[in-house]
């Protein structure tokens, strides 16, 4: 069945470090790929997505790109801030599949110290 | 503008009750989707409505029950709770209930605890 298969947790780095959060994924045909941030105290925000392979997903500075070779979405940011700390989920939409189902990874807990 | 609103915040459930969860999405979103996420794990997809019809559901036992209203708000019910209901329930609006690229926006989520 579909699913997705998230790097476990919790990361912990310094300010501007570099950031890789790995994700992989199981699905039939080309799902959308989906990487969702979730501040304490606050619901799910979409922090990007890519539909197709090759696809790269940006957003404040974040960075994803939709390998299908390798079936991975990996996260990425060159420079985190301790404003990024959350938890990220890494979430895929099967191909054909209604729009409100998504199915989610564990979630990773990233806390950044100044 | 509001966002997805979710009532209540908290509340606390002994076993064998009922929970009625209740969800209005952001305005002119025609789709809800309900989600339980249990400490440490992602959100797992149970029920969507679109245009007051269910469109799909996920793996949950039949005690889990939901309903869309004409102004498209939400209310998930859960019957004999079990102690393995304890989460944080999760509701979702999109504009639309189909297509493969539209954008879900979630709540802050109802915490339930059962004792």
């Amino acid at each position: 069945g579909d699913s997705v298969t998230q790097m476990e947790g919790p990361v912990t780095l310094s300010e501007e470090a570099f950031l890789t959060i790995n994700c992989t994924y199981t699905a039939t045909g080309y799902p959308s790929l989906f990487w969702y941030v979730q501040y304490p105290g606050e619901g799910l925000q979409l922090l990007l997505k890519a539909t197709k392979a090759d696809d790269k997903g940006s957003n404040k500075g974040f960075e994803a790109t939709y390998r299908k070779e390798t079936t991975s979405f990996h996260l990425e940011k060159g420079s985190v801030q301790v404003s990024d700390s959350a938890v990220y989920f890494c979430a895929l939409r099967a191909r054909g599949s209604t729009l409100g189902r998504l199915y989610f990874g564990r979630g990773t807990q990233l806390t950044v110290w100044p | 503008d509001a966002g997805v609103t979710q009532s209540p915040t908290h509340l606390i459930k002994t076993r064998g009750q009922h929970v009625t969860l209740r969800c209005s999405p952001i305005s002119g979103h025609k789709s809800v989707s309900w989600y339980q996420q249990v400490l440490g794990q992602g959100p797992q997809f149970i029920f969507q409505y679109y245009e007051k019809e269910e469109r799909g559901r996920g793996n949950f036992p039949d005690r889990f029950s939901a309903r869309q209203f004409p102004n498209y708000s939400s209310e998930l019910n859960v019957n004999a709770l079990l102690l393995g209901d304890s989460a944080l329930y999760l509701c979702a609006s999109s504009l639309d209930g189909t297509g493969t690229t539209g954008e879900l926006f979630f709540g802050e989520g109802s915490r339930l605890t059962v004792l």
